[in-house]
């Protein structure tokens, strides 16, 4: 079946270091690939998405690339600022299929 | 504004009480879901619903029901069968596009549903 890995957290970062959130599916067909966030005691938001191969999402100077040939969906910042200390979650939504799998979540910290 | 509103927020159960939580979405969206969440856990699925009047069971229904009455209403009941329902409750809901693989689940805030 379906299914989404994502490295575990928690993340800790300096302000303006450099993110990857690394992300990886198991799907049959052409799934859609989503990031959420979660900020601190509210419900999930949509960053960005990607819905086929090479496609990039970007949102909020974050970014992310479908990579059909390694499965992947990577999330990148070039520069984290302490406002994007949340959970991130990785998900899919196989192509004929109304559920989304969601990953099991990445804490991400920035320390000014 | 367009969005989904749960409520409450906050919600204390006694052991052996049902209670419901409220999920209502003005975006005319036909699919609707209920999660669970658990500390430093992701999300799981409990129930869902495609169109009014129909709904399937999740990956963890045990313990909870659910109604589509309405478009915009999608209540989850807690049942006492539930073992262990302090959690965070997430409702989403989303446009049909069955088989394109493009829609994407809009969340409402969460109810934390804590059992004394």
């Amino acid at each position: 079946g379906n299914s989404v890995t994502q490295m575990e957290g928690p993340v800790t970062l300096s302000e303006e270091a450099f993110l990857t959130i690394n992300c990886t599916y198991t799907a049959t067909g052409y799934p859609s690939l989503f990031w959420y966030v979660q900020y601190p005691g509210e419900g999930l938001q949509l960053l960005l998405k990607a819905t086929k191969a090479d496609d990039k999402g970007s949102n909020k100077g974050f970014e992310a690339t479908y990579r059909k040939e390694t499965t992947s969906f990577h999330l990148e910042k070039g520069s984290v600022q302490v406002s994007d200390s949340a959970v991130y979650f990785c998900a899919l939504r196989g192509s004929s299929a109304s559920k989304i799998i969601f990953g099991s979540g990445t804490r991400l910290s920035i320390r000014p | 504004d367009g969005g989904i509103t749960q409520s409450p927020k906050y919600l204390f159960r006694k052991e052996g009480q049902n209670v419901t939580l409220s999920c209502e979405q003005n975006l005319n969206h036909d699919a609707m879901y209920w999660y669970r969440q658990d500390p430093g856990q992701g999300l799981r699925l409990i129930y869902y619903s495609q169109i009014v009047n129909d709904f399937q069971k999740g990956d963890i229904a045990e313990g909870y029901s659910v109604s589509r009455e309405k478009k915009e209403s999608f209540p989850l009941t807690v049942t006492s069968a539930q073992k262990n329902p302090t959690a965070f409750y997430l409702c989403a809901s989303s446009r049909p596009a069955a088989g394109t693989g493009t829609d994407t689940q809009y969340f409402g805030p969460g109810t934390r549903l804590t059992v004394l």
